[in-house]
């Protein structure tokens, strides 16, 4: 079945430092989100990139479609940026989101 | 305000019992699905509505209901509750039922099975 593979699992940060969390999946995909969920459990967009290289805020992501394979770049990390991100996608073979397990992010003060 | 409800928050249910979550969203949107993530696991699609009509279901087994009485909410009734469901069960919406559209969650009902 399609696959969706994030790394690494977790990364620590210096608050102030960027970083690149990775994206790897098995099946073409008609559109691929990423997620932040809090340390609380809450889970939110936020954006949808299915190709192309997208910005909001401090994060850019590049969705390679053909390699499959998308990255989230965050910028100048804060200590509000801590949580997991989780990228999901959505095959052209049906009309759901997998998910992969997600990147968890500790940004230190 | 939360725009997706869900209740309880919490649940600790016994072996053998029945439970239901509930869920309403106010963001008048006409797709409503239910996700579960376990420990340790990716979050996992369960079922998919667009008005009030179940469009799929990954859901191995059928002690897991959906129920539909609004527009608005998307209920999911577990019976012959057993360990292994003890999960964050996740509700969220989005416009329509294409889930490449921008998908809200509500909060999760984290449910312990005893």
């Amino acid at each position: 079945g399609q696959q969706v593979q994030q790394s690494p699992a977790s990364l620590v940060l210096q608050e102030g430092e960027n970083a690149e969390l990775q994206c790897n999946f098995s099946s073409t995909a008609t559109q691929l989100q990423w997620f932040y969920q809090s340390p609380g459990g809450s889970l939110v967009s936020l954006l949808s990139n299915p190709s192309g290289t997208k910005h909001t805020g401090r994060l850019t992501s590049t969705t390679v479609t053909k390699e499959r394979r998308s990255s989230l770049h965050i910028s100048s990390s804060q200590t509000t940026d801590s949580g997991t991100y989780l990228c999901a996608i959505v095959s052209s073979a049906g009309n759901k989101l997998t998910f992969g397990i997600g990147t968890r992010v500790l940004v230190r003060p | 305000d939360p725009k997706i409800i869900q209740k309880p928050k919490y649940l600790v249910a016994v072996t053998g019992s029945e439970k239901i979550l509930i869920c309403e969203q106010y963001l008048g949107h006409n797709a409503m699905y239910w996700y579960r993530q376990s420990a340790k696991k990716p979050l996992e699609f369960m079922f998919s509505y667009s008005y009030q009509k179940l469009m799929d279901n990954q859901t191995a087994s059928s002690r897991f209901q959906p129920q539909s009485s609004k527009k608005n909410h998307l209920d999911l009734q577990i019976t012959a509750l057993k360990p292994d469901d003890s999960a964050t069960y996740f509700c969220a919406s989005s416009q329509d039922s294409w889930q490449g559209n921008t998908l809200y969650f509500g909060a999760g009902t984290r449910l312990s099975v005893l």
